[in-house]
Formats: C-alpha cells, sequence, structure tokens
C-alpha cells in the first residue's frame, strides 16, 4: 500500500540536542511538507518542497532545517534553535503544487526533558 | 467551530445521532475546503472537499455545506457512530495560491 511513513512515532530530546525526524513516502508525490501541531491549534507550516533539491521556509522555519535529496524523502531535522520543540510533527505529501489535498504520516511526537 | 487556544470546542453526541461540525474561514479569497478527521495519535485523513462554486456537497454519511456570505463550512455526520470519535478540522485554500490555512478543529465525541 502506498503512503507516508514516519518515523520515530515517539522521541525524547535533552535540550541542547539537535534531532531529525524521517519522512519517506511511496505515493511518487513531487510535493512535500512539515507541519507542527500544537494543542488548541491549527497546523503550522515549517517547510515545503516542491521538487527535489529545493524546498521553502514557511510560516514557522525558525530553529528547523531540511533537506530533500531524494523524492521520496523529506527529512525534519529540529535544531537547539528551536525554543519550543515539543509538538507533533506531521509529514505530508501532494502530487504537485496546485494539488490541494494532502496525504499525511501518522505523526512524530518529540518531547524536550 | 475555529478556536484560538489551549483547548478545542468540543461536541458529545449519542451513537446514532446527526453531528454538526462548524468552521469559520476568515479568507474571502479561500476558493476550496477540505474537511479532515484526526483519530488520536494519529496524522489527518481526508474526508470531504467542496469548491468555492457549491454550496453543498455530500459523501458517504457526510455532508458539507458552504455559506461565502458569511464565510462558514460546516460538516455533517450522519447518524454519527463511536468510530467517528475524533478531532475534525477544516482547511481553506486560496485561489491560486498554496498557501493552506487550518482550523485548530473540533473534538468529537460519541457517547454509545
Amino acid at each position: 500500500d502506498g503512503g507516508i511513513t514516519q518515523s520515530p512515532k515517539y522521541l525524547f530530546r535533552k535540550e541542547g540536542q539537535n534531532v531529525t525526524l524521517s519522512c519517506e513516502q511511496n505515493l511518487n508525490h513531487d510535493a512535500m511538507y512539515w507541519y507542527r501541531q500544537d494543542p488548541g491549534q491549527g497546523l503550522r507550516l515549517i517547510y515545503y518542497s516542491q521538487i527535489v533539491n529545493d524546498f521553502q521556509k514557511g510560516d514557522i522555519a525558525e530553529g528547523y532545517s531540511v533537506s530533500r535529496e531524494k523524492k521520496e524523502s523529506f527529512p525534519l531535522t529540529v535544531t537547539s534553535a528551536q525554543k519550543n520543540p515539543t509538538a507533533f510533527y506531521l509529514c505530508a505529501s501532494t502530487r504537485g503544487a496546485g494539488a490541494n489535498v494532502l496525504t499525511f504520516g501518522a505523526g512524530s511526537r518529540l518531547t524536550v526533558l | 467551530g475555529e478556536s484560538v487556544g489551549l483547548h478545542l470546542p468540543t461536541l458529545s453526541v449519542q451513537e446514532g445521532d446527526n453531528s454538526i461540525i462548524n468552521c469559520a474561514y476568515s479568507n474571502s479569497a479561500s476558493d476550496y475546503f477540505i474537511w479532515y478527521k484526526q483519530e488520536s495519535g494519529k496524522g489527518p485523513q481526508f474526508i470531504i472537499d467542496i469548491r468555492s462554486n457549491m454550496d453543498k456537497r455530500q459523501g458517504q454519511r457526510v455532508t458539507v455545506l458552504l455559506n461565502k456570505t458569511v464565510k462558514h463550512l460546516s460538516l455533517q455526520i450522519a447518524a454519527t457512530q463511536p468510530g467517528d470519535s475524533a478531532v475534525y478540522f477544516c482547511a481553506e485554500i486560496p485561489v491560486n495560491n498554496n498557501d493552506m490555512r487550518f482550523g485548530a478543529g473540533t473534538r468529537l465525541t460519541v457517547k454509545p
């Protein structure tokens, strides 16, 4: 079955550490996205990529970094510069620009200890 | 409906009743709207969508109504079942723009 796989599902981090969240899709989608979800708030866009080797900042990119070396993969690194990293992180993809229905992964919950 | 802050609006219904979940959107230029369902600890799933040239669209047990005059969207679930318990949120997409915006959501609880 095609879909998006995020790992790990749960991750604990000490303050000052960088962590990388994995996102892999086998849907042959061109565009991939990272969202952050906090209680009581709508999803907020961190980064997105519409094509391999290219990505754009979203609304809350500070303290995060991404790469898009392969079409299938869009890992997110939460750096120590992110002051409030505890959240639920969702990866999503679409066929391409203008294809608006997002397919989401199951999410990764990051907790900073 | 929409919420800003730490607490989601909640809706509790009896199994078999109909549910109505509301969403107020902000951008009058929004052209396309989507409802997502998110179960606890999982990613959101597409339920139904509607374009701004329509005011109603029906799916299996779900209906979306769009009132552009007051910028209001609603999701109706018929004969609500325990498996419908989840957070439901709307998304709006402006014309010629990939800037999708999400509502905070409403938590639906179905009592057996």
